[in-house]
Formats: C-alpha cells, sequence, structure tokens
C-alpha cells in the first residue's frame, strides 16, 4: 500500500541532544514538508523540498535542518538550538501538480526532557 | 507574505449545520483546501476548490468562496458526533509549492 510514514510515533529527548524524525514516502512525491503543530498556533511550515537535492527554509526554520538526498525520503533533524522543540512534527508528500492533496503521516510527539 | 486565519473553536448540536470560517491575504492564492485533523493523527483532505469558483459541493459538504473578500467557508450539513475533529484551511498558489495553513477550528458537537 502506498503511503507516508513518520518514525518515531514518540520521542524523548534530553536538552543539548539532536534528534532526526524519520519521513519517507512511497507514493512517488516530488515535494515534501515539514509542518509543527503546537495548540493554537495550526501548522506553521518548517521546511519544504520541491525535488531531491534541493530545499527551502519556511517560515520557522530556526534550530532545524533537513536533507533531500532521495525521493522517497525527508528526515527532520531538530537540533540543539530550536529553543522549544516540544510539540507535534507533521511530515507531508504531494506531487508537483498544484490541484492534487498533499497526504500527511501520523505525526512524531517530541518532549524534551 | 501569506497568512491564513480560522477561529480557534466552533460549538454545534447534533443534527444542526456547522460553518467554519477561513480568511487569507495573498490574492495569488490558486487553491484553496480544507484538511480534517483527528485527535493524534494526521490531516486528511476534505475538499477544495480552485480559485475561479465560487462554490463546490460535495454530499454533506460545502465550500463557498468569495475571492474579493478572500474568504473561505466550510459548511457541514446534519453535523455528527464523528464530525468532532480540527479543522483546516489551506492555500496554495502556482509557481510555488509552498502550503500554508491556517491556525486550525475546533469542531465540537454538542448532543
Amino acid at each position: 500500500d502506498g503511503g507516508i510514514t513518520q518514525s518515531p510515533k514518540y520521542l524523548f529527548r534530553k536538552e543539548g541532544q539532536n534528534v532526526t524524525l524519520s519521513c519517507e514516502q512511497n507514493l512517488n512525491h516530488d515535494a515534501m514538508y515539514w509542518y509543527r503543530q503546537d495548540p493554537g498556533q495550526g501548522l506553521r511550515l518548517i521546511y519544504y523540498s520541491q525535488i531531491v537535492n534541493d530545499f527551502q527554509k519556511g517560515d520557522i526554520a530556526e534550530g532545524y535542518s533537513v536533507s533531500r538526498e532521495k525521493k522517497e525520503s525527508f528526515p527532520l533533524t531538530v537540533t540543539s538550538a530550536q529553543k522549544n522543540p516540544t510539540a507535534f512534527y507533521l511530515c507531508a508528500s504531494r506531487h508537483r501538480d498544484k490541484s492534487t492533496e498533499a497526504f500527511f503521516g501520523q505525526g512524531t510527539r517530541l518532549t524534551v526532557v | 507574505g501569506e497568512d491564513v486565519e480560522q477561529s480557534l473553536f466552533l460549538s454545534v448540536r447534533e443534527g444542526d449545520s456547522s460553518v467554519i470560517n477561513c480568511t487569507y491575504t495573498d490574492s495569488s492564492s490558486t487553491y484553496l483546501y480544507w484538511y480534517k485533523q483527528e485527535p493524534g493523527a494526521g490531516l486528511q483532505l476534505l475538499t477544495y476548490i480552485f480559485s475561479n469558483m465560487d462554490m463546490k459541493q460535495d454530499q454533506r459538504l460545502t465550500v463557498l468562496l468569495n475571492k474579493k473578500d478572500k474568504h473561505l467557508s466550510l459548511r457541514i450539513a446534519d453535523t455528527q458526533t464523528g464530525d468532532s475533529a480540527i479543522y483546516f484551511c489551506a492555500e496554495s498558489n502556482f509557481g510555488n509549492e509552498k502550503l500554508t495553513f491556517g491556525t486550525g477550528t475546533r469542531l465540537t458537537i454538542i448532543p
């Protein structure tokens, strides 16, 4: 079955540590996205990628990094520079045709302890 | 830059219609979307509308677009308990893959 998979579902991190969230899709989608969700603030765009080996900063990229070495994969690293990393992180993908829907993963809840 | 605004909460009695509103600022928005998020899950697309349309109906869902006022609404007829969720408005435009979401409206159904 085609889909988009995020792992892990829950992640705990100690302050000062980097952590990488996985996002994989087998939908042959060109574009992939990372969003952060906080209560009352909706989804805020962290990074997005339109094609392999290329990505753009979203609205809240500071303290995050990404790579797009393969079409299927778009991992997000939350670095120690991110001051408030505890949140629900959502990955999405879609075809470059603007009319098609974005498919979302089930999310990763990151908690800093 | 793009900005999409929604009310945070809406409560509706079971069986009534729900109307969720959204305003956006980008006049070049080409596609406008409504997504639904159930607790602890990702988002699912409910429907979308092209900017050259005024209305789109899909079973219990009706989308109205007022392009002049940059206002989008989602009407859910005969609201059921299963409609309890957060509803997100989103927009995108040609030449830019960026997909911008609103703050989300939490719909609560009153029995």
